[in-house]
C-alpha cells in the first residue's frame, strides 16, 4: 500500500522567512504533484514533478523530486501572509493516470 | 485549462435521504474520473475510479451500495450517496486528467442533518 508522508503538519512562519516542507512516499513513482487548498475550496494546482531531478519554481515556490530517495520537497522563500494555506503532495503509482494518493496535507500560516 | 465542474457546490439533507453529486469535464472527455471525499481537517481520500461505460472500481473500505457511480457519457460522472447518514457529511471532490496533468473540480459539501 502506498503511503506519502509530509513534514511538517503544521508549520508557522514569519513574513521574509524560508522553510522546505518534505513529503516522502514509499513506492516507486515518478509522478509527484503539489497543491494548495484554501479554507472550503478545492484544490489549485501548483507542481507536477515528473522525473527524478526534476526542479520547478513559480514565484516563491519551488519544488524538487528525487525519485530515488522517494523525496520531494516544496521550498518557499521570503514567505509572505498570501501563502497562508494548506499545501498537499500526491502521488500517482497507478499504471495509468490519474489515481492520486495523498500526504496528510502541511497547513502553513504565515505572519508578520 | 481544461474545466471541471460540480453540481452542486453546497447541499443539506435530512438523514436517510440520497443525494446526487455530479462531475462534469466542460472542454474535454474524460473516460475516466475520480472521486475523493475530505474531511474536515484532514486530507483527501480516494473513494472511487469511475470508468465510463463500465463499473466503477471502490477503494477499500467504500461501501459500493452506498455510494453509487454512474458514468454514461465521457463528460459526466455522478456519485449517489444512497440513505446518507451523518458520517457521510464530508467534502466531495472529483477530478479528471489529461495525461499527467490532474483538474479537479471544486467540490460539493454535503451536510447530513
Amino acid at each position: 500500500e502506498l503511503k506519502v508522508e509530509q513534514n511538517p503538519l503544521f508549520l508557522s512562519m514569519q513574513e521574509g522567512k524560508n522553510y522546505t516542507i518534505y513529503c516522502n512516499y514509499s513506492t516507486t513513482s515518478d509522478r509527484l504533484y503539489w497543491y494548495r487548498q484554501d479554507p472550503g475550496k478545492s484544490l489549485e494546482s501548483l507542481f507536477v514533478l515528473l522525473s527524478n531531478g526534476a526542479v520547478k519554481q513559480e514565484g516563491r515556490l519551488m519544488a524538487s523530486l528525487d525519485t530515488k530517495a522517494r523525496l520531494s520537497t516544496l521550498h518557499i522563500t521570503a514567505a509572505v501572509h498570501d501563502l497562508s494555506a494548506t499545501y498537499f503532495c500526491a502521488v500517482d503509482a497507478g499504471t495509468s493516470y490519474g489515481k492520486l494518493t495523498f500526504g496528510q496535507g502541511t497547513i502553513l500560516t504565515v505572519h508578520p | 485549462g481544461a474545466v471541471v465542474s460540480q453540481h452542486p457546490s453546497r447541499v443539506i439533507c435530512k438523514s436517510g435521504t440520497s443525494v446526487k453529486i455530479e462531475c462534469r469535464s466542460l472542454d474535454f472527455q474524460a473516460t475516466t474520473m475520480f472521486w475523493y471525499r475530505q474531511f474536515p481537517k484532514q486530507s483527501l481520500m480516494l473513494m472511487a475510479t469511475s470508468n465510463e461505460g463500465s463499473k466503477a472500481t471502490y477503494e477499500q473500505g467504500v461501501e459500493k451500495d452506498k455510494f453509487l457511480i454512474n458514468h454514461a457519457s465521457l463528460t459526466l460522472s455522478t456519485l449517489t450517496v444512497t440513505s446518507a447518514h451523518p458520517e457521510d457529511s464530508s467534502f466531495y471532490i472529483c477530478s479528471a486528467s489529461i495525461r499527467e496533468e490532474q483538474f479537479f473540480g471544486p467540490g460539493t459539501r454535503l451536510t447530513v442533518l
